[in-house]
């Protein structure tokens, strides 16, 4: 079985722009979720989205945004971005709820100038 | 508040000693309790869980944890560290969500 899958790898973007994630997860997962890290801060959760509604949120402002589509992957959207937005973004699946393991994938870098 | 304490930053250990990696949570619930592993420039590969049972958890790569709830610990061991190892390690709560709460992490350098 395939991965949790994340394109792009890598991302440089300036402030004020806006970017776009996005996150296949593993064939038959219906749970995504979204995760940055940064030296500072470590692991934080974003979101997670299931059966394309979101169902958990964490503590980040609103110019963080995801969505899921019917076929369980998953985008994240950041607007406006901050020179304290540059991370590494990472996305979990898993097969349901919180018995079931999230797996991660490799993540995506995003640098901000 | 829930959180995760990983009070060691940075460790080092000889190739074939053993390890330890101290984990301290704090959950109002029944935790579900995981260690993860990252190389550097990678995602997080899990090591282990705990859910509920045997307190003694087998993982991949030799790996053991014990959940004890007296302590609020779930420690890391390893029998015979091998140069491979050498990674970042992070413990991770969670309950009735998906959602996970990460240590700041426990950074393993092996000598030879």
């Amino acid at each position: 079985k395939a991965g949790v899958t994340q394109t792009p790898r890598y991302l440089i973007k300036t402030r004020g722009q806006q970017v776009t994630l996005s996150c296949s997860p593993i064939s038959g997962h219906r749970s995504v979720s979204w995760y940055q890290q940064t030296p500072g801060q470590g692991l934080q959760f974003l979101f997670e989205y299931f059966s394309e509604t979101q169902r958990n949120k964490g503590n980040f402002p609103g110019r963080f945004s995801g969505r899921q589509f019917s076929n369980s992957r998953s985008e994240m959207n950041v607007s406006t971005l901050e020179l304290g937005d540059s991370a590494l973004y990472l996305c979990a699946s898993s097969l349901e709820g919180p018995g079931d393991t999230q797996y991660f994938g490799p993540g995506t870098r995003l640098t901000v100038l | 508040a829930q959180s995760v304490t990983q009070p060691d930053i940075h460790i080092t250990v000889s190739e074939g000693a053993s390890l330890e990696l101290r984990c301290n949570y704090s959950y109002g619930a029944t935790p579900y309790l995981f260690w993860y592993v990252q190389s550097p420039g990678q995602g997080l590969q899990l090591l282990l869980k705990y859910f509920s049972g045997d307190t003694l958890v087998q993982g991949i790569k030799g790996f053991e944890a014990e959940f004890k709830r007296s302590q609020s610990s779930f420690n890391l061991r390893k029998p015979s560290v091998h140069w491979s190892d050498a990674a970042e390690y992070f413990c991770a709560v969670g309950g009735r969500t998906n959602k996970l709460i990460f240590g700041t992490g426990t950074l393993l350098a092996v000598q030879p």
